[in-house]
């Protein structure tokens, strides 16, 4: 079956510090990929999306992730966080199916919090 | 062009009462998804729209759970009677066809159920 895991719950770094922010997924074949984003108050953003192609995306607001099959991992990454980074992040896959794409799965999310 | 809309942003209703949450998707987007947080929990899938055909509804909870989409446009998903469980944030999402995986998410609609 298909799943989603992220293992940090939440994690605090302080404003100018790098980020990463880790996805496992479990997948039978190639996945599509993606990392969305809730600030408060707002709906979910896509920061960044990978299908195929070079294995390391870049997303808005400075974000980036990398696909790695070989660990069934999509981490996503940011070299210096902002305040307004504060927020929670979902890791998602969705399956491709013959009549075309359906639902995505979702991680359980993983909440920033930035120190100033 | 305009997002997703869900409305209302927000609701309260009690026990053994009637909901119903709109979507309106991004214009000319044919598949429209219904998914649902429950407090601590992931975001789960509902159901699936292509135009106004459910494609998949193999998440929805039970048959107190009722989804349309009229005419392959909005959608409506209305819940009666509301059990306290169905506290929740729903989300509908849209993408525009069979080879667009990529999903586009409203708001959210917060129903709280007393």
């Amino acid at each position: 079956a298909q799943s989603v895991t992220q293992p940090d719950i939440h994690i605090t770094v302080s404003e100018g510090a790098s980020l990463e922010l880790r996805c496992n997924y479990s997948y039978g074949a190639t996945p599509y990929l993606f990392w969305y984003v809730q600030s408060p108050g707002q709906g979910l953003q896509l920061l960044l999306k990978y299908f195929s192609g070079d294995t390391l995306v870049q997303g808005i607001k400075g974000f980036e992730a990398e696909f790695k099959r070989s660990q069934s991992s999509f981490n996503l990454r940011k070299p210096s966080v902002h305040w307004s980074d504060a927020a929670e992040y979902f890791c998602a896959v969705g399956a491709r199916s013959s009549g075309g794409y359906n639902k995505l799965i979702f991680g359980a999310g993983t909440r920033l919090a930035v120190h100033p | 062009e305009a997002g997703v809309t869900q409305f209302p942003s927000h609701s309260v209703i009690e026990k053994g009462q009637t909901v119903t949450l709109r979507c309106d998707p991004i214009s000319g987007h044919d598949n429209l998804y219904w998914y649902r947080r429950v407090m601590g929990k992931e975001i789960k899938f509902l159901l699936h729209f292509v135009k106004e055909s459910k494609q998949d509804e193999s998440g929805m909870p039970n048959n107190r759970f009722l989804a349309e989409r009229t005419g392959g446009t909005y959608s409506t998903l209305k819940v009666q009677p509301a059990e306290l469980e169905d506290s929740g944030v729903y989300f509908c999402a849209s993408s525009q066809g069979v080879r667009s995986p990529t999903q586009y998410f409203g708001p959210g609609t917060r129903l709280t159920v007393l």
